[in-house]
């Protein structure tokens, strides 16, 4: 069965921590992974997409991904996080269908 | 707009009533997706529509539930008889064509739906 599984409903770090929120995903095909913001009041917004090539994916914000296939992975990271990346994320898994398959979620809540 | 809208933004309503949201693509998108959030889920499919083509209503939860889109603009997403069960946000997303893999798709702000 194709999923997506967030470990982390919540996870609270203070303003300039490093970050890494999980992704593991479950698909019979070769994965196009996502992961996407979304803050109050706003949609989606997209912050990268692994395809294929380089494993390690740069995206907006400063965030970055690394796919390991071996693990089944797609974990988002950030070296150092600012009070506005307080947000929920949510990691997803698309292939060649045309339907996008998400996680639960992960609340991201910063501290000064 | 330069974006997805969608409305409303909130909308209350009593068990059993019938409810319509709108959702407005960004003009030229042939593509268009309708998605339900649970409060602590994911996103889960719901619909999509390409151009004229046949819509993939693969997603939809029960028959209460339909949608319709004219060609490549508004589409409409319909519940009758609502439920409490249905209580989430509804969010739509569009693309300049069908494929998630490699068009960016652009969300809405989605419609919280209340179910009293």
């Amino acid at each position: 069965a194709q999923s997506v599984t967030q470990p982390d409903i919540h996870i609270t770090v203070s303003e300039g921590a490093s970050l890494e929120l999980r992704c593991n995903y479950s698909y019979g095909a070769t994965p196009y992974l996502f992961w996407y913001v979304q803050s109050p009041g706003q949609g989606l917004q997209l912050l990268l997409k692994y395809f294929s090539g380089d494993t390690l994916v740069q995206g907006i914000k400063g965030f970055e991904a690394e796919f390991k296939r071996s693990q089944s992975s797609f974990n988002l990271r950030k070296p150092s996080v600012h009070w506005s990346d307080a947000a929920e994320y949510f990691c997803a898994v698309g292939g060649n269908t045309d339907k996008l398959i998400f996680g639960t979620g992960t609340r991201l809540q910063v501290f000064p | 707009g330069a974006g997805v809208s969608q409305s409303p933004s909130n909308k209350v309503t009593e068990k059993g009533k019938d409810v319509e949201l709108r959702c407005d693509p960004i003009s030229g998108h042939t593509a268009l997706y309708w998605y339900r959030q649970r409060l602590g889920q994911g996103l889960e499919f719901l619909i999509y529509f390409q151009g004229n083509s046949a819509p993939d209503k693969s997603g939809l939860p029960s028959d209460r539930f339909s949608a319709e889109r004219t060609g490549e603009s508004v589409s409409t997403l319909t519940i009758q008889r609502t439920q409490q069960e249905d209580s989430a946000v509804y969010l739509c997303d569009s693309s300049l064509v069908s494929g998630v893999s490699y068009n960016e798709q652009f969300f809405g702000p989605g419609t919280r739906l209340t179910v009293l």
